[in-house]
C-alpha cells in the first residue's frame, strides 16, 4: 500500500533562518506531487506541484521553492524565512495519468519567530 | 478558473443533531466535487466524492452529499453527529478534463457539544 511521510512534524525557526521540508512517498512510481500551505482562517494555498523529476510548477510568488530530485521526493525549502511563511504545510500526491483523490501528509507545523 | 465557498467558518451543533454544511462553487466547465476531513494537527482525508452518475453520494461514516448543478452546490449532510465527527471540512472542485489542480474552499469547522 502507498504510504506519504512529511518531517518534521514541527519547527521553530527564527526569522531570516533557511527551511528545508521534506516529503516522500512510499508504494508507488511517478506520482504528481503537491505542496500545500494552510494558514489559519484561509484554508489550504497551492504552492508547487510537480509531474515528474526536477519539474516544478510555482502557483503564488513567494520566497519559497521546490525541487523533485528523486521521483518520490518533494522537498520544501527557503533561504530566509519570513514571519508570514508560519502555518501548516501539507505534502500531497496523486497517480500520474488519469485522475485519482489526492492523498495528504500528517504535515509540518511552522512557527516563524 | 474555479472558486470554491464555504460561507460557515463554524458550526456548532449537539450530539445526535443533524447537521448541514454549505458548500457553493464557480466554474464555467464541468468538475469534480470533494469533501475532505481534516482532524486536529493531521493531514486532510477524503471523506467522498461526486465524478459522475448519482448525484447522491455518500460516506461509510453516514455523510452524504448532494451534486446540484443548477444551484452550483454540493452541500454536506449527516442526519445524527457524533463528538467524534468534530473536525474542519473542506470541499474542493477541480476540472474534470485534464491535469488540474484542486480549488479548496476556506473549510468548516464543526464543533459537536454533547
Amino acid at each position: 500500500s502507498q504510504t506519504i511521510h512529511q518531517w518534521p512534524a514541527t519547527l521553530v525557526q527564527p526569522v531570516g533562518s533557511p527551511l528545508s521540508l521534506e516529503c516522500t512517498v512510499e508504494g508507488t512510481s511517478n506520482p504528481n506531487l503537491y505542496w500545500y500551505r494552510q494558514a489559519a482562517g484561509r484554508g489550504l494555498q497551492l504552492l508547487f506541484y510537480s509531474v515528474g523529476i526536477g519539474q516544478i510548477s510555482s502557483e503564488v510568488p513567494q520566497n519559497l521553492s521546490a525541487s523533485r530530485p528523486q521521483d518520490r521526493q518533494f522537498i520544501l525549502s527557503s533561504k530566509k524565512l519570513l514571519l508570514s511563511d508560519s502555518g501548516f504545510y501539507l505534502c500531497a500526491w496523486t497517480t500520474s495519468g488519469s485522475y485519482n483523490e489526492q492523498f495528504f501528509g500528517p504535515g509540518t507545523r511552522l512557527t516563524v519567530l | 478558473a474555479q472558486s470554491v465557498t464555504q460561507l460557515d467558518s463554524q458550526v456548532p451543533v449537539f450530539e445526535e443533531a443533524p447537521v448541514e454544511l454549505r458548500c457553493n462553487y464557480s466554474s464555467s466547465v464541468s468538475v469534480y466535487l470533494f469533501w475532505y476531513v481534516q482532524y486536529p494537527n493531521q493531514g486532510l482525508q477524503l471523506l467522498l466524492k461526486y465524478l459522475s452518475g448519482s448525484t447522491l453520494v455518500e460516506s461509510i461514516n453516514g455523510f452524504e452529499a448532494e451534486f446540484n448543478k443548477s444551484q452550483t452546490s454540493f452541500h454536506l449532510r449527516k442526519p445524527s453527529v457524533h463528538i467524534s465527527d468534530t473536525a474542519e471540512y473542506f470541499c474542493a472542485v477541480r476540472p474534470n478534463t485534464g491535469f488540474q489542480k484542486l480549488v479548496f474552499g476556506t473549510g468548516t469547522r464543526l464543533l459537536v457539544s454533547p
